[in-house]
């Protein structure tokens, strides 16, 4: 089956900096690929997504990579603010199946 | 104003015992899913529903089992609790379509005592 990793943890940055967080999937026949973010204690919320037929898709702040050949995505947040704080999990589906990575807590220090 | 309600938020169940989870989506979605989230495991895919058909199971143990009495209802039945259960389980549901955005309930956090 499908496996998508994301190698950070955590990543913490000052705010208004920039955000990068990566991650890997193994399945070829991945075709899309979701962002969610989810604060404390609270459930996951979409906040973008690219399909397999493009490489770069961008809304506001938001910048999602994806390169198929190296089977890796990437999430880019520009000119961060505190509430961007949370945990970020990216995500590869198959079919309607959706297998998430573990998430990256994103802190924005003030 | 939620459109996915899962009931109840909280639910503390001693260990052997069963209980369902309630999973309504008022999205009009075809597709209903669930999902797990521990600290072990933080995002675990359980089981898809397409137009109240099982069309993917992830879960090894059978004291899992999904049950869905309406299109827009997905419960979760779970028998023989173990405290290794708890987590909070999330339901979720999107249109059946490939690359249709997945949209989750505020969870059940379930602990097992």
């Amino acid at each position: 089956g499908e496996k998508v990793e994301q190698h950070q943890s955590t990543l913490s940055v000052r705010e208004g900096d920039s955000a990068v967080i990566n991650c890997t999937y193994t399945d070829t026949a991945s075709s899309y690929f979701p962002w969610y973010k989810q604060e404390a204690g609270k459930s996951l919320h979409f906040v973008i997504d690219i399909r397999s037929n493009v490489d770069r898709k961008q809304s506001q702040r938001l910048t999602v990579l994806l390169d198929k050949k190296a089977k890796r995505f990437s999430l880019h947040i520009t000119a961060t603010q505190p509430e961007d704080s949370a945990i970020y999990f990216c995500a590869a589906s198959i079919s309607n199946r959706i297998f998430f990575g573990d998430g990256t807590q994103l802190v924005v220090k003030p | 104003d939620p459109k996915i309600i899962q009931k109840p938020k909280y639910l503390v169940a001693v260990t052997g015992s069963e209980k369902i989870l309630i999973c309504e989506q008022y999205l009009g979605h075809n597709a209903m899913y669930w999902y797990r989230q521990s600290a072990k495991k933080p995002l675990e895919f359980m089981f898809s529903y397409s137009y109240q058909k099982l069309m993917d199971n992830q879960t090894a143990s059978s004291r899992f089992q999904p049950q869905s009495s309406k299109k827009n209802h997905l419960d979760l039945q779970i028998t023989a609790l173990k405290p290794d259960d708890s987590a909070t389980y999330f339901c979720a549901s999107s249109q059946v379509r490939q690359g249709s955005e997945v949209f989750f309930g505020k969870g059940t956090r379930l602990t097992v005592v």
